[in-house]
């Protein structure tokens, strides 16, 4: 049971470029989230999607964009990278429904030179 | 907006201890969440608090939720070396899946 899996695990890319990050869930669950990680921040909400072709902005959404084609897959892409976006992201599932209980993906650590 | 305060940010454990951790509020929450993350690892989940009052153990954790609704705690007895790492809560207000917020952490070290 792969369960919930991140990739790239690491990745350096320049000021401007386009990245996308992939997230990709095997239990069928119906909501998928991003989150980034900062020191002095802890986790704060990027993006969440309730079903596939359904999103929502989180707490900080700006310089992010989503798409959910699939119930598996839930990618991450900044079009425009930019030094603050350099952080951990991570991607997380939950059945949704009267459980709130959120599984979490290995994480992305993306730098931005 | 909502926030979490939990304490204590870093703590120092001997094997053997126990542990003692909290997260408030000034805002009421639905549900706690507690997780444990380790270095370069993500966060995994340990207790799920849904009522206000209950207690829920996990092994040698145990974690409540606070009869005001606005604070949780989770308590690790006889602590052990791979019971160090990063305690978070999370609390979950209104009834959205995305309305989900995190503390800030509670750092478990090893006593020199």
């Amino acid at each position: 049971d792969a369960g919930i899996t991140q990739s790239p695990r690491y990745k350096i890319t320049e000021t401007g470029r386009q990245v996308t990050l992939m997230c990709h869930q095997t239990w069928s669950h119906s909501y998928m989230f991003w989150y980034r990680q900062d020191l002095g921040h802890g986790l704060r909400l990027i993006y969440y999607s309730a079903a596939a072709d359904i999103t929502d902005k989180g707490e900080v959404p700006d310089g992010y964009v989503v798409s959910r084609s699939k119930t598996e897959n839930f990618p991450l892409t900044l079009e425009s990278a930019t030094r603050s976006q350099t952080s951990v992201y991570f991607c997380a599932s939950s059945t949704g429904g009267p459980s709130y209980e959120q599984y979490f993906g290995p994480g992305t650590r993306l730098t931005v030179t | 907006g909502q926030q979490l305060n939990q304490s204590p940010q870093s703590m120092f454990i001997q094997e053997g201890e126990d542990v003692s951790m909290n997260c408030t509020s000034s805002s009421i929450f639905n549900t706690w969440l507690w997780y444990k993350q380790d270095p370069g690892e993500g966060p995994v989940l340990l207790i799920a608090l849904y009522k206000a009052g209950e207690l829920t153990s996990n092994g040698r954790l145990t974690a409540q939720f606070g009869i005001t609704r606005k604070d949780s705690f989770l308590n690790i007895s006889a602590s052990i070396p791979s019971d160090v790492g990063i305690y978070f809560c999370a609390g979950l207000y209104g009834g959205s899946q995305g309305n989900l917020i995190f503390g800030k952490g509670t750092k478990l070290s090893v006593k020199p």
